[in-house]
């Protein structure tokens, strides 16, 4: 079945970047997408992108995709506490119906 | 702006207690999700739901039930509680399947069975 897997943790100070990686399987995901839970949330829809494209930015958000390589990857530019959070990696292939990643625990060190 | 809300945010059940969880839409979207989230495994679908009284099985529907008599809720239903089933449960739901359709999540509701 597919799979999509992430690295559990990623550490940042204030102002720099941060990059979340992600790996799928699917050669047939349609939509890619990114999501952030904040702590005692649900989930929020951060962005998409379609897998004809490989890059999408969105504001502090760049996200690239090497269909090739099946890797996705979410940068946040001058990367603030509010970012401190869950995100999530999600693809579909039929629909919306969604395989995600284990989720990438992002903590903004001041 | 979407609305999902669940009926509890924290639940504390007993082994073998029948356990409901209510998740109520009010943008009058077709589906409706049930996940549960454990950490390093992400979210894993349980059931959904794409129509009034319709049901489809996720990825792990063993030991659970859903049921959707209105279209604007859907319930997860634990028929017998077990210790494995404590986690963090999310409901979503989306104006219909497209793939653009984006899934708007509740806040979550998180049980815990003694």
């Amino acid at each position: 079945g597919e799979d999509v897997e992430q690295s559990l943790f990623l550490s940042v100070r204030e102002g720099d970047s941060s990059v979340i990686n992600c790996t799928y399987t699917d050669s047939s995901s349609t939509y890619l997408y990114w999501y952030k839970q904040e702590p005692g949330a649900g989930l929020q829809l951060l962005t998409y992108i379609f897998s004809n494209m490989d890059m999408k930015q969105d504001q502090r958000l760049t996200v690239l995709l090497n269909k090739k390589d099946k890797h996705l990857s979410l940068r946040i530019a001058d990367t603030q506490t509010g970012d401190s959070a869950i995100y999530f990696c999600a693809e579909s292939a039929a629909g919306n119906m969604l395989t995600f990643g284990g989720g990438t625990r992002l903590m903004v060190k001041p | 702006d979407v609305k999902v809300t669940q009926s509890s945010r924290y639940l504390v059940k007993r082994t073998g207690e029948k356990v409901f969880l209510e998740c109520v839409q009010d943008m009058d979207h077709e589906n409706m999700f049930w996940y549960r989230q454990d950490p390093g495994l992400g979210l894993r679908l349980i059931y959904f739901s794409y129509d009034v009284k319709m049901k489809e099985k996720g990825d792990i529907p063993e030991g659970y039930s859903v049921s959707r008599e209105k279209k604007e809720r859907f319930s997860l239903i634990l028929e017998s509680a077990s210790t494995n089933q404590t986690s963090m449960y999310l409901c979503a739901s989306s104006l219909s399947a497209l793939s653009t359709d984006t899934q708007y999540f509740g806040p979550g509701t998180r049980l815990t069975v003694l």
